[in-house]
């Protein structure tokens, strides 16, 4: 089976932090995508790579930022954390197009 | 904009019994729906998916039925248990795009 292993479950950071959510999947998938998870909002996408060092804009990038240098390896940055980037994090991988997601298990930020 | 309507927002059902979840679509530029199952503090993961060309696929106890000309998809439980009592969402796939989008979730309680 696939896994995404998410490096933290549990974060609590300050304003204005600098934030590093890792994540690492295992069995060489070409896309891997960043989510928040918030009650009533569903899951939204932040940003994605479909390759290594390419990344896109989801449909809320603003305030964060990602790195993809190895293909296993997907990185999210929060530039300066605020409290309304307390959520779930959740990060995915998949093959290619038109194939389901797998999932890590989610970090929850607190931003205090 | 693009979106998933996803409904109810939450079930409740007896064990034994049919809860029916229900997404509507309004893009007709979606190739792919897949069903995601949520535990708490678990990440969503894919549990069954339908393309546009089949009307319905079965899995165990689930089912998709999939009205393309109503632009509608459905998730049916069959014989549901206390252990499928879960978060679902369902998904779209942007044809020829990396991009997903999600329903807001239905939170499901079945009653031992």
């Amino acid at each position: 089976d696939v896994k995404v292993t998410q490096s933290s479950r549990y974060l609590v950071k300050r304003t204005g932090e600098k934030v590093f959510l890792e994540c690492v999947q295992d069995m060489d998938h070409e896309n891997m995508f960043w989510y928040r998870q918030d009650p009533g909002l569903g899951l939204r996408l932040i940003y994605f790579s479909y390759d290594v060092k390419m990344k896109e804009k989801g449909d809320i990038p603003e305030g964060y930022s990602v790195s993809r240098e190895k293909k296993e390896r997907f990185s999210l940055i929060l530039e300066s954390a605020s409290t309304n980037q307390t959520s779930m994090y959740l990060c995915a991988s998949r093959p290619g197009q038109g194939r389901g997601y797998t999932f890590g298990s989610g970090t929850r930020l607190t931003v205090v | 904009q693009q979106q998933v309507k996803q409904s109810p927002q939450s079930l409740i059902v007896q064990k034994g019994g049919i809860p029916i979840i229900n997404c509507a679509y309004e893009n007709t530029a979606f190739d792919y729906f897949p069903w995601y199952q949520q535990f708490p503090g678990k990440g969503p993961a894919l549990l069954i998916a339908i393309r546009p060309d089949v009307s319905e696929k079965k899995e165990g106890r689930f089912t998709i039925s999939f009205n393309k000309s109503a632009k509608q998809f459905s998730l049916h439980i069959m014989d549901s248990q206390p252990g499928d009592s879960a978060t679902y969402f369902c998904a779209a796939a942007i044809s020829g795009t990396y991009k997903y989008i999600f329903g807001t979730g239905t939170r499901l309680k079945v009653l031992a």
